[in-house]
């Protein structure tokens, strides 16, 4: 079974504070992505990498990075966190080509204060 | 833009009555498209993948279809229990990319 880890369930930070959330896949798949869900607006998508060191922007990447140093490894870091960066963070993986199934890992639940 | 569309937005059902999640797309380009269900509070786990080749998939109780010329997929649940409860959710591929559309999702209810 792919397995994909997030390293926080719930995560409470301040405002200015630097964010770090990681995500682990264990199937060797070379796409990774980074969502973010809120209610009403649903998924969007923050950040893909479709190989190491390398990454693409998504719809909505301001105010966020992303580091791709290891094939089962994709960070997805808030420089300087906001309120408005409060919401539900989701990391997917899945193979090369684009027919293939998408797996997401459980969440990591991010309030600022 | 693809546009991917889900009704009703929410349902409630008693135990053990069949149903039909919908799921509507406006770019009938699509590669593939995938259910999902997500629970309160936590990731969303896979339930199928159907191929824009394939017109159905099942697994278990759950039987879904595409129809790509109508712009259509139905996600159908036999013999619904309440641990079906849960947001489902259907998503397409952007054209060109990788990453996915999302519908807006299905909070089903089943009442014991």
């Amino acid at each position: 079974d792919v397995k994909v880890t997030q390293s926080s369930r719930y995560l409470v930070k301040r405002t200015g504070e630097k964010v770090f959330l990681e995500c682990v896949q264990d199937m060797d798949h070379e796409n990774m992505f980074w969502y973010r869900q809120d209610p009403g607006l649903g998924l969007r998508l923050i950040y893909f990498s479709y190989d190491v060191k390398m990454k693409e922007k998504g719809d909505i990447p301001e105010g966020y990075s992303v580091s791709r140093e290891k094939k089962e490894r994709f960070s997805l870091i808030l420089e300087s966190a906001s309120t408005n960066q409060t919401s539900m963070y989701l990391c997917a993986s899945n193979r090369g080509a684009r027919v293939y199934e998408q797996y997401f890992g459980p969440g990591t639940r991010l309030t600022v204060t | 833009k693809q546009e991917v569309t889900q009704i009703p937005a929410a349902l409630s059902v008693p135990e053990g009555e069949n149903l039909v999640l919908n799921c509507s797309f406006t770019d009938s380009a699509i590669y593939n498209l995938q259910w999902f269900r997500q629970d309160p509070g936590k990731g969303l786990t896979s339930l199928l993948l159907i191929q824009s080749s394939q017109r159905e998939q099942t697994s278990g109780r759950l039987n879904a279809s595409l129809d790509k010329s109508s712009g259509r997929s139905t996600l159908y649940i036999a013999a619904s229990q309440p641990g079906d409860s849960a947001t489902y959710l259907c998503a397409v591929p952007k054209r060109g990319a990788n990453n996915l559309f999302f519908g807006t999702g299905t909070r089903l209810t089943v009442i014991p």
